[in-house]
């Protein structure tokens, strides 16, 4: 079954801690994933994806095949990195579908 | 500038009317889909489109409907709202270059009240 699992629903961190928000997925070819981010009032947008292998805002992440996760980490975490994020995983059989999981939403306290 | 627009923002309806979110984009992509969103939630794809006069349906059951006539409109219409269908509708769309991410409309708050 094809499936994105984001284990946390919620996590805080002080100011200047590490972050990391956990990504698994189920998929039996080769996936592309996605990380996603919503801050307040704001629409969806995209935060990085995994074939870019690039630095956005801080925020990386690493595909591994191995154990099938995608985890979004970022050394210092900051205030304006409160939001919510989504990891996303795109289909590529044939298809074009996106399996969005269940978002963690990050509060960074001052 | 390209981007997705989204219309109404924020409606409030009664139950039984008829009501037709409408998306557009002018960021040239042939794909385009649906989803309903809770606040805070995970997303659900309700429907989606390839291309022109190609319509599917989601993971999630809608008693909504969707036309895709043209390429960069793509209309969800609920014939008769009813409560349960107060949520967030948010389009999206993605292209077959580049990296392939979806790119997010800013939404509809839907209420029936």
């Amino acid at each position: 079954a094809q499936r994105v699992t984001q284990p946390e629903k919620l996590l805080s961190v002080f100011k200047g801690a590490p972050v990391e928000l956990k990504c698994n997925y189920s998929y039996s070819g080769s996936p592309e994933l996605f990380w996603y981010v919503q801050y307040s009032r704001q629409r969806l947008q995209l935060l990085l994806r995994h074939i870019s292998r690039e630095s956005i805002k801080g925020f990386t992440a690493d595909l591994n095949k191995g154990e099938t996760s995608f985890h979004l980490k970022k050394p210092f975490a900051q205030e304006e990195d409160s939001a919510m994020y989504y990891c996303a995983l795109k289909t590529t059989s044939g298809t074009y579908k996106y399996i969005f999981g269940t978002g963690t939403r990050l509060k960074v306290l001052a | 500038e390209a981007d997705i627009y989204q219309t109404p923002r924020y409606l409030v309806i009664g139950t039984g009317k008829k009501i037709t979110l409408e998306c557009s984009q002018t960021m040239g992509h042939d794909k385009m889909y649906w989803y309903q969103q809770d606040p805070g939630m995970e997303l659900h794809l309700i429907h989606y489109s390839y291309g022109v006069n190609s319509t599917e349906k989601g993971d999630l059951s809608s008693e909504s409907t969707v036309s895709r006539i043209r390429t960069e409109h793509f209309p969800l219409t609920l014939e008769s709202a009813r409560p349960s269908h107060t949520s967030q509708y948010l389009c999206a769309s993605s292209g077959t270059t580049g990296g392939y991410e979806q790119y997010f409309g800013p939404g509809t708050r839907l209420t029936v009240t």
